[in-house]
């Protein structure tokens, strides 16, 4: 079945750049996602990619996908306090979406 | 902005009661789902619908029941709460991409 898979955790610098990894096995997904959630909260979106797409940037943040190793990262370029927070990638069908595990990524000052 | 809104933030049960969380989104949207939410397993989906009246099983919905009366109303039912439920619940409501509530805690002693 349908598998997305993230490393847990994540410890970083401020000033540093953050790369969170993805590996994902559908192929039939039309479009990948990156969401993150701050404490206490719901997901939100946090940026996207088609899937005939190989990057996207969007001010801090680029994706990477390689869709020959089914791999997608985000990067944060200039880590701050505030993005301290989980990110889950996610894969989208017709109508389900299929999360990975999370990846908390914490900001050290 | 789009308002997915879950009534109870945080509830506290016993075993065996019967517990309901509600889930009311202001877009119109026609698809809505339930999902859990555990340390290390991410978000695994209970159920979602597509339209009202309409549901499909995720990949957990043992233990779990939905209701969708109406098209901004989707309705997450433990029948018999057990301890093994205790556990974050996600609701989410689809137009586009996904807009997520923010939670409902669940502890059930």
């Amino acid at each position: 079945g349908e598998d997305v898979e993230q490393s847990l955790f994540l410890s970083v610098r401020e000033g540093d750049s953050s790369v969170i990894n993805c590996t994902y096995t559908d192929s039939s997904s039309t479009y990948l996602y990156w969401y993150k959630q701050e404490p206490g909260a719901g997901l939100q979106l946090l940026t996207y990619i088609f899937s005939n797409m190989d990057m996207k940037q969007d001010q801090r943040l680029t994706v990477l996908l390689n869709k020959k190793d089914k791999h997608l990262s985000l990067r944060i370029a200039d880590t701050q306090t505030g993005d301290s927070a989980i990110y889950f990638c996610a894969e989208s069908g017709t109508y389900k979406y299929i999360f990975g595990t999370g990846t908390r990524l914490k900001v050290l000052a | 902005d789009v308002k997915v809104t879950q009534s109870s933030r945080y509830l506290v049960k016993r075993t065996g009661e019967k517990v309901f969380l509600e889930c009311v989104q202001d877009m119109d949207h026609e698809n809505m789902f339930w999902y859990r939410q555990d340390p290390g397993l991410g978000l695994r989906l209970i159920y979602f619908s597509y339209d009202v009246k309409m549901k499909e099983k995720g990949d957990i919905p043992e233990g779990y029941s939905v209701s969708r009366e109406k098209k901004e109303r989707f309705s997450l039912i433990l029948e018999s709460a057990s301890t093994n439920q205790t556990s974050m619940y996600l609701c989410a409501s689809k137009g586009g991409e996904l807009f997520f509530g923010e939670g409902s805690r669940l502890t059930v002693l």
